[in-house]
């Protein structure tokens, strides 16, 4: 099992340019989020997935971020235009979804360490 | 306002010793909550979960407490060991959105041999 496959692991990008993030979730995962984690701080929930539908977007900033998950399988995350303040590493995460409490335990990537000059 | 704290300065401990790493929370109505492990570089490690009805959880060397009265968790590691350096973050799974799931800011441990 290869785990949540993030990449790219590092970006440098200046201010103002697009940035992609793609996420591959363990197989067989339903639910799918992103997350943006600062230095210091917990993981802030940009936008939950079930399968392929948004279920909570209400973090996301909608002027500049976008993300998709077009098949329910594995998502994109993008950024436009990137903003000095947009630097922080994005991770993504997946569970099993559906019932119980082993639902809701989410398995992390490595995540994808943004920089904008 | 809704808050989840942790301890908010770095813990150092001596080995051997037990860890007690705090989570207090307020005005949240949690279904579970959950303890991670992160090391540099690397996204969070599922450790411990335990659910509002349940005052105590045990794994090997970690214990995990909930008081829903008190708002609060405690993360216990004993026979504490250098590679048990890390950040603990807690996160609640909240009741009142399913798999809703909020982070703390997190604890630095360090343990010095």
């Amino acid at each position: 099992e290869a785990g949540v496959v993030q990449s790219p692991r590092y970006k440098i990008i200046e201010k103002k340019q697009p940035v992609a993030f793609w996420c591959n979730p363990i197989s067989g995962h339903n639910t799918l989020y992103w997350y943006l984690q600062n230095l210091g701080q917990g993981p802030e929930l940009l936008i939950r997935y079930e399968n392929e539908e948004a279920v909570d977007d209400s973090q996301l900033p909608k002027d500049r971020f976008s993300a998709e998950r077009l098949k329910g399988v594995d998502s994109t995350l993008k950024i436009q235009p990137a903003e000095l303040g947009d630097s922080a590493v994005y991770l993504c995460a997946s569970s099993p979804g559906g019932q119980g409490s082993g639902a809701n335990v989410l398995t992390f990537g490595a995540g994808s360490r943004l920089t904008v000059l | 306002s809704q808050k989840i704290e942790q301890n908010s300065e770095a813990l150092n401990i001596q080995e051997g010793k037990t860890a007690t790493l705090t989570c207090n929370y307020t005005n949240y109505s949690p279904a579970y909550l959950q303890w991670y492990r992160q090391d540099p570089g690397r996204g969070p490690v599922f450790l411990l979960l335990i659910r509002e009805n349940e005052k105590e959880k045990r794994k090997e060397r970690l214990k995990v407490t909930f008081d829903t009265t008190l708002k609060q968790s405690l993360f216990h590691i004993t026979a504490s060991q250098p590679a048990d350096s890390a950040t603990y973050l807690c996160a609640l799974v909240l009741y009142s959105s399913a798999s809703k799931i909020i982070f703390g800011s997190g604890t630095r441990l360090s343990i010095r041999p």
